[in-house]
């Protein structure tokens, strides 16, 4: 079980949107349909922003969507805002009642 | 509202046996819904799914640790623990407890604020 494939940073300008992809294999991201989206902040714990692949918990602006295709998921931020500067983490069931993380992404917003 | 609060020792030597405690407030950890994990992150480092326990005592580890690692839960004080054994410097990582449905989905959707567990000598 290896840790599921992020860009190590990607960045935006302020109002544009960005895509962080999350690879993985059939075992785990392609083989179902639970894929989940955390965004943590310097210093605090990892709050959720997307599961089961494209829901979003209430709370969440409209603006954090999920999708996957294949193997990979990914996580789109529109109307990119200073305060979305920080790391994500994608995390995936990966059958057996295990689940793997992803090796996070930081966005920069320029 | 649900609050996990993580507790532990802070220093561990290398080979000793890391424990750790997440205390659940403001909810049952008897809850039929839901499974209770450990997460860690190594000082400026990602994320590691560590494993999950049920209120009845079933668990799940990762495939990495799962010799290393037992995830125990005492449901008199709406606790649950971790005990890593064998602990080397790459075990250095804030120790985090969350909580997620009784089902495929990792939907961690309540997280305590971590412990902070450094191992040396």
């Amino acid at each position: 079980q290896s840790a599921l494939t992020q860009p190590r940073s990607v960045s935006g300008s302020l109002g544009q949107s960005v895509t962080i992809s999350c690879t993985g294999t059939s075992s785990d991201v392609g083989g179902f349909k639970y894929v989940s989206w955390y965004q943590q902040h310097p210093g605090k714990a990892p709050q959720l922003i997307i599961y089961d692949v494209s829901e979003r918990p209430s709370g969440v602006p409209d603006r954090f969507s999920g999708s996957k295709s294949g193997n990979t998921a990914s996580l789109t931020i529109s109307g990119l805002q200073a305060e979305d500067e920080t790391d994500y983490y994608c995390f995936s069931y990966a059958d057996s009642y295990t689940w793997v993380f992803g090796g996070g992404t930081k966005l920069t917003v320029l | 509202q649900l609050q996990l609060q993580e507790s532990g020792p802070g220093l561990v030597k290398p080979s000793e046996t890391l424990s750790v405690t997440c205390t659940v407030s403001g909810g049952s950890i008897r809850s039929s819904s839901y499974y209770w994990g450990w997460i860690r992150q190594p000082p400026g480092k990602g994320l590691e799914w560590i494993g999950s326990i049920y209120y009845s005592g079933i668990a799940y580890y990762s495939p990495s640790l799962k010799s290393r690692v037992t995830i125990s839960v005492d449901t008199s004080k709406n606790q649950f623990a971790l005990k890593l054994t064998s602990v080397i410097a790459a075990d250095t990582a804030l120790y985090y407890c969350a909580r997620h449905p009784n089902s495929a989905s990792g939907r961690l959707d309540y997280w305590g604020r971590g412990t902070l567990v450094t191992v040396s000598s």
